[in-house]
């Protein structure tokens, strides 16, 4: 089925560790995005590439890198885990970076950083 | 950034038709007006979207204010399936803000 899919679906790291999570969309989209969910609260935004070869930074970059490999893949690399980082991470992607395309969001990263 | 409020939790009757509200005050022109889903350990599904005037799909109707300060999201016939946290949420500038959302519980 086409959509956007995410690797891995969960995952443990501890503090210091790095890591990449990885996400793939097959509807050839051109804008891409990550989020980040707390318990109990909305999605906020980390990263976000409006076209292939561009990223810029959302509402809590900090801790976080991305790659925007090429139109299909964009991860998002944690180079010192910290537990602060704990959540469930949702990467999506839409037609164009305006308004009048819905999101299609992948089903999520569980990771725990003990 | 432009945001929205929303009340906490709605119930509805299995069968009976749903209106979520949703108060967009600080809405400028270009904001577009969407609306997702999220089930427990899913990731938000799109629901609808609209820009000014009322929209229509399988899933929902949008209706917008005139002024465009409020928006309502209706499901016409709930099914226990659409028990879920509904967000509305502007598209404004360079971030997609979410709030917390209505959870709607639907009761057979």
């Amino acid at each position: 089925n086409a959509g956007v899919t995410q690797t891995p679906k969960f995952q443990v790291l501890k503090t210091g560790q790095s890591m990449t999570l990885q996400c793939a969309q097959d509807m050839n989209h051109n804008s891409m995005y990550w989020y980040r969910q707390d318990p109990g609260m909305g999605l906020r935004l980390i990263y976000y590439s409006a076209s292939e070869g561009t990223t810029d930074k959302g509402e809590v970059p900090n801790g976080y890198n991305v790659s925007r490999l090429n139109k299909r893949e964009f991860s998002l690399r944690l180079e010192s885990a910290a537990p602060s980082q704990t959540s469930v991470y949702f990467c999506a992607s839409s037609g164009a970076w305006t308004g009048n395309y819905g999101y299609t969001f992948g089903s999520g990263t569980r990771l725990t950083v003990v | 950034d432009a945001k929205t409020t929303q009340p906490n939790s709605m119930e509805s009757n299995e069968e009976e038709p749903v209106h979520l509200p949703c108060n967009h005050s600080t809405i400028s022109g270009t904001d577009y007006i969407h609306w997702y889903r999220q089930l427990p350990s899913q990731g938000p599904e799109y629901v609808i979207h609209g820009l000014t005037s009322n929209v229509n799909n399988r899933m929902a109707s949008l209706a917008i204010a005139e002024d465009r300060k409020s928006s309502t999201l209706i499901l016409h016939r709930a099914t226990l399936r659409d028990a879920a946290v509904y967000y509305c949420i502007l598209l404004s500038g360079n971030q997609f803000y979410f709030g917390t959302g209505t959870s709607l519980t639907v009761i057979p």
